[in-house]
């Protein structure tokens, strides 16, 4: 069961644009939202996180918009930069599941030039 | 400050043997988790240790097995490989008590089974 559906599965964007990840979650008790960047041949790394109890967070050029009545969230990384390119995973994990962090399935982003 | 460090980085098995992969957490870090990656797939949760003890497992056969030690450190066991065991094995770690359960992950070991 895919409890955390991510799209699209590619992206290529121009430099100096905006590129956005949607995901969607099915579990209701799902109460953090990181999302993870992967770079070939490395583990992931975490980028930015929400909680549910807040609509938007926004660090540097990434921003997470969170609607929690559509069991929705996306990141969208402004000004992007061709060092952006990479895989991107939105994941999710609640307090009762002893921090197990469920992934979405990736999006890979290319940034040309 | 260290972050979490896994060994062996590459791994060539044969099918039905048995493997053994390693990983230290983070400073300051109690709970290690596994993670598989299979190519072109988001991670998918093995088990995590915290204590010494496995507190939670997904969907993974008795195959996989594992431990972790007074230091906090911990083993991933693979007995009986299959072809498709092939993956990209993640560790992370993070604070039991922490409320924002960030993980931290390691750079992985690619293990092939031929």
């Amino acid at each position: 069961q895919q409890q955390v559906k991510q799209s699209p599965q590619s992206l290529i964007v121009q430099k100096g644009g905006i590129s956005i990840i949607n995901c969607a979650y099915e579990n209701t008790a799902f109460d953090y939202f990181p999302w993870y960047q992967q770079f070939p041949g490395k583990g992931p790394a975490l980028l930015i996180a929400i909680r549910p109890d807040v609509s938007e967070k926004k660090e540097g050029r990434f921003t997470i918009s969170f609607n929690k009545s559509a069991k929705q969230f996306s990141l969208h990384i402004m000004d992007s930069q061709p060092g952006d390119s990479a895989t991107y995973f939105c994941a999710a994990s609640h307090s009762g599941g002893y921090q197990k962090v469920t992934f979405g399935t990736g999006t890979k982003l290319q940034v040309i030039p | 400050d260290a972050g979490v460090t896994q060994s062996p980085t590459h791994l060539i098995k044969t099918r039905g043997q048995q493997v053994t992969l390693r990983c230290s957490p983070k400073s300051g870090h109690d709970t290690v988790s596994w993670y598989q990656q299979a190519l072109g797939q988001g991670p998918q949760f093995i088990f995590q240790y915290y204590e010494e003890e496995e507190r939670q497992r997904g969907n993974f056969p008795d195959r996989f097995s594992g431990h972790q030690f007074p230091n906090y450190s911990s083993e991933l066991n693979v007995n009986a490989l299959l072809l498709g065991d092939s993956a990209l094995y993640l560790c992370a770690s993070s604070l039991a008590t922490g409320r924002t359960y960030e993980q931290y992950f390691g750079p992985g070991t690619r293990l092939t089974v031929t």
